[in-house]
């Protein structure tokens, strides 16, 4: 596509539920990344995907929170049990190899009540 | 642990002026540096891309320093217009490869007619 792409943009759970959010990066772009940036504060680094080897998880807050990327492409961020300090916006980018600028989707905003 | 500080207070200027936005890091060598721009309720735009054996890198309006000795970018907007209008972040990765960006919190610039 022509830009990295969220879904859904926002996302409104009950604390304890599962949420899955989605990123379609764009074709051809092998690194993939989910940061997380909360109100007034910087992004926080959550995953790392680079083509076929093993992720950088080294970011995730808690086993509460997975990732997986299918065929190289499409990443789903699985967030389990939640929290009211899970609420946040998750931001993808991603990138060709090699590249050191990256591109971003809108995010996905989550409240959990 | 690595710290990057951007002012956090709003930078105002008055329309036509040079905006001036400083990146400071400490506890940290990073071989590139990067700006974006982030937009209410949208994810940061790739803007520059600066390199450790840079010095300077500019781009119509915009121009970046590199002082690895000081440890410190500044970005430059010449000829600023209201659409300038916000938050603007820097992120450094590197070096020895690595390709996850550590973001700072960013700077608001508000531009005035």
């Amino acid at each position: 596509g022509a830009g990295v792409s969220q879904s859904p943009s926002n996302k409104v759970t009950e604390k304890g539920k599962d949420v899955e959010l989605r990123c379609d990066p764009i074709s051809g772009h092998t690194a993939l990344y989910w940061y997380r940036q909360s109100l007034g504060q910087g992004l926080e680094f959550l995953i790392y995907f680079q083509g076929n080897s093993a992720p950088d998880k080294s970011g995730l807050p808690s086993d509460r929170f997975s990732a997986e990327r299918t065929g190289g492409s499409v990443s789903t961020l699985t967030i389990q049990r939640t929290q009211q300090e899970d609420s946040a916006v998750y931001l993808c980018a991603s990138s060709p190899r090699g590249a050191h600028g990256y591109t971003f989707g809108s995010g996905t905003r989550l409240t959990v009540v | 642990s690595q710290k990057i500080e951007q002012n956090s207070e709003a930078l105002n200027i008055q329309e036509g002026k040079t905006a001036t936005l400083t990146c400071n890091y400490t506890n940290y060598s990073p071989a590139y540096l990067q700006w974006y721009r982030q937009d209410p309720g949208r994810g940061p735009v790739f803007l520059l891309l600066i390199r450790e054996n840079e010095k300077e890198k500019r781009k119509e309006r915009l121009k970046v320093t590199f002082d690895t000795t000081l440890k410190q970018s500044l970005f430059h907007i010449t000829a600023s217009q209201p659409a300038d209008s916000a938050t603007y972040l820097c992120a450094l990765d590197g070096p020895g490869g690595s390709y996850i960006p550590t973001f700072g919190r960013g700077t608001s610039l508000i531009v005035h007619p």
